[in-house]
């Protein structure tokens, strides 16, 4: 079962928007990553928040943590083509990482 | 690109078969973790090996294991393979057992008829 959920599971954005995706997951956490997936192949990870951390930035990424909720939310702002991709939110464990579905960004020029 | 491959990229089986893939972790990294991907599904872990040793496993049979070796690459083998066995198979290499950043290879596409 995976621990993370996603919401939207797909979204669709004009470039120079910005993506908002929210993550859910059942139990309590150490740190939360988020990773982009490009068209089926590898992931990237793209920023670590830990469970005391409320909020943390890297370039046009903003994610957000709220460990009450049980949840996490990816802000890419002022999107470009090439953000199009699936991004996943994981929780991680003393060694393993547990993914949810995903969201499927898709951004239109 | 992270510095971690995987070999080969594409593989067509038959159930029943047997198949092994091969992850080279990222210089200096001494762990590597695999999971499993099904299309539409977020990765799945299936499990993680730590100096050469088994560090945790998944809900995954028996029929899928592991190895690691000295230079801390590693193989990971699926006996009797089923038709669900069909997914993208990824590596991922961290610097420690702990569940840290993870730096993911580009996967191997597993077909199974």
């Amino acid at each position: 079962s995976q621990q993370g959920e996603e919401d939207p599971q797909a979204l669709s954005i004009q470039e120079g928007e910005n993506a908002t995706m929210n993550c859910s997951y059942k139990t309590s956490i150490n740190n939360l990553q988020w990773y982009r997936q490009n068209s089926g192949r590898g992931l990237v990870h793209l920023i670590l928040i830990r469970s005391n951390e409320r909020e943390k930035h890297s370039g046009r990424l903003r994610v957000t943590l709220d460990t009450s909720k049980k949840s996490s939310s990816l802000l890419i702002t002022a999107s470009r083509a090439a953000d199009t991709a699936s991004y996943f939110c994981a929780t991680d464990d003393d060694y393993k990482l547990s993914f949810g579905a995903g969201t499927t960004v898709t951004v239109r020029a | 690109e992270t510095g971690v491959t995987q070999s080969p990229t594409h593989l067509i089986k038959t159930r029943g078969q047997q198949v092994t893939l091969r992850c080279s972790s990222q210089s200096g990294h001494n762990t590597v973790s695999w999971y499993q991907q099904a299309l539409g599904q977020g990765p799945q872990f299936i499990f993680q090996y730590y100096r050469e040793e088994e560090n945790g496993r998944g809900n995954f049979p028996p029929r899928f294991s592991g190895l690691q070796f000295p230079n801390y690459s590693s193989e990971l083998n699926v006996n009797a393979l089923e038709l669900d066995d069909s997914a993208l198979y990824l590596c991922a290499s961290s610097l420690s057992a702990g569940g840290r950043e993870q730096y993911f290879g580009p996967g191997t596409r597993l077909t199974v008829t």
